[in-house]
């Protein structure tokens, strides 16, 4: 089945740039995203990727993918204490009209002031 | 602008008690999710509905029944709640072209 696996820990000073990694199994997934969750609060949507494309730049935020690898790289420049946070990847795919996400465990971001 | 509305945040329930979780989305999107999370576990899919009528079992979902009541509300409930179900729900939500998935804030559930 799908897997996506992630390292569960980061750890970085305040303006160093952080670069979170995560495989992800399923060779078929139409995107893949970075969400964003901060203690006691829900799931932003940070960014996503198609799987067509092989990097996206969203202001601080990059997303690389090598699909060959299956590997998916989310780098956070000028890292910032509001950083602080864990970070999911996920991939979806399409199951009974509907896109499912298959998430990793997190990456428990932490920047040192 | 509100997005993904759940209800309640927060329950204490006791062991065999039962419960509804109330999710509602106005962004006219098809398709809704309910998943839990748990610690050291990721989110996991609990049910989710493709579209208004219809609803699938996602990877997790022994203990739970749900209602696609109308094409913005998806509920979720627990029929006689066991301290396992102790975790942190979400609901979501996406439309067709399925890449952009919204979460609510999450409802905080203990069973005791």
């Amino acid at each position: 089945g799908e897997d996506v696996e992630q390292s569960l820990f980061l750890s970085v000073r305040e303006g160093d740039s952080s670069v979170i990694n995560c495989t992800y199994t399923d060779s078929s997934s139409t995107y893949l995203y970075w969400y964003k969750q901060e203690p006691g609060a829900g799931l932003q949507l940070l960014t996503y990727i198609f799987s067509n494309m092989d990097m996206k730049q969203d202001q601080r935020l990059t997303v690389l993918l090598n699909k060959k690898d299956k590997h998916l790289s989310l780098r956070i420049a000028d890292t910032q204490t509001g950083d602080s946070a864990i970070y999911f990847c996920a991939e979806s795919f399409v199951g009974a009209g509907s896109y499912q996400l298959t998430f990793g465990k997190g990456t428990k971001l932490s920047v040192i002031p | 602008n509100a997005g993904v509305t759940q209800t309640p945040k927060f329950q204490v329930l006791k062991t065999g008690q039962s419960m509804t979780l109330q999710c509602a989305q106005d962004m006219n999107h098809n398709s809704m999710y309910w998943y839990r999370q748990d610690p050291g576990m990721g989110l996991r899919l609990i049910y989710y509905s493709a579209s208004e009528g219809t609803t699938d079992k996602g990877e997790v979902p022994n203990g739970y029944n749900v209602s696609r009541l109308n094409k913005r509300e998806f509920s979720l409930r627990l029929e006689s709640a066991a301290p396992s179900q102790t975790s942190v729900y979400f609901c979501a939500s996406s439309g067709s072209s399925g890449n952009t998935i919204y979460f609510g804030e999450g409802s905080w559930l203990t069973v005791v």
